[in-house]
């Protein structure tokens, strides 16, 4: 059975400062590994997917991840956090691209401190 | 990217009636739909997939009798809670699955989500 582990449920950083999401994931095959980012009380909106090809994928709104299958890690990455960054964050493995039959981690709630 | 809207947003009812939450593509056809829940401050849950004009495969643990869902034509997917109760109050929230119009690869786009309270 797929499961995804988000190690942190909270994180807090200051503005500009460079952001990490962690994300472990178990899967019995080739993983599809989506990040979706949350505002309040709104859907998912879909940053990045990773599938095949190269690691180190790039996202909308200037995120990155990259996934590291010696460690079962698929870590959401920016270099640079905005205000409007703070949302929920999660991580899902799925069955294919389109993301099917998705599995979500917990979620990681980002708070930025001006 | 491709738009998938859910109606109402927000809907408040009393213990025993139904209600009904529509899921729609507006841009695309959708081949599979795909229902959530998420209570405050956690993950989301799949409930049940859907494809049009078939029954629905719900999740373990989902009473379909309790969570009809129907999906009538490929850009529509309606989720009906029967006989509502407290414990039924969550975030619910549709996916859709397909290509959309503007182009890009078959992937699934998620609905705003709708708030159910039952009181």
């Amino acid at each position: 059975a797929q499961s995804v582990t988000q190690p942190d449920i909270h994180i807090t950083v200051s503005e500009g400062a460079s952001l990490e999401l962690r994300c472990n994931y178990s899967y019995g095959a080739t993983p599809y590994l989506f990040w979706y980012v949350q505002s309040p009380g709104q859907g998912l909106q879909l940053l990045l997917k990773y599938f095949s090809g190269d690691t180190l994928v790039q996202g909308i709104k200037g995120f990155e991840a990259e996934f590291k299958r010696s460690q079962s890690s698929f870590n959401l990455r920016k270099p640079s956090v905005h205000w409007s960054d703070a949302a929920e964050y999660f991580c899902a493995v799925g069955a294919n691209n389109a993301g099917n039959m998705l599995t979500f981690g917990g979620g990681t709630r980002l708070m930025v401190k001006p | 990217g491709a738009v998938v809207s859910q109606h109402p947003s927000w809907v408040i009812c009393k213990s025993g009636t139904s209600v009904k939450i529509e899921c729609r593509s507006l841009d695309f056809q959708a081949t599979t739909m795909f229902w959530y829940r998420q209570f405050p401050k956690q993950s989301l849950m799949l409930m049940a997939t859907s494809n049009e004009g078939s029954k629905a495969t719900y999740e373990q643990g989902v009473e379909k009798d309790k969570f009809l869902i129907n999906h009538a034509s490929l850009t529509l997917s309606t989720l009906t809670v029967t006989s509502a109760h407290p414990e039924d109050s969550s975030f619910y929230i549709c996916s859709a699955r397909g290509t959309s119009v503007r182009g890009g690869t078959d992937t699934q786009y998620f609905g705003p989500g709708t708030r159910l309270t039952v009181l």
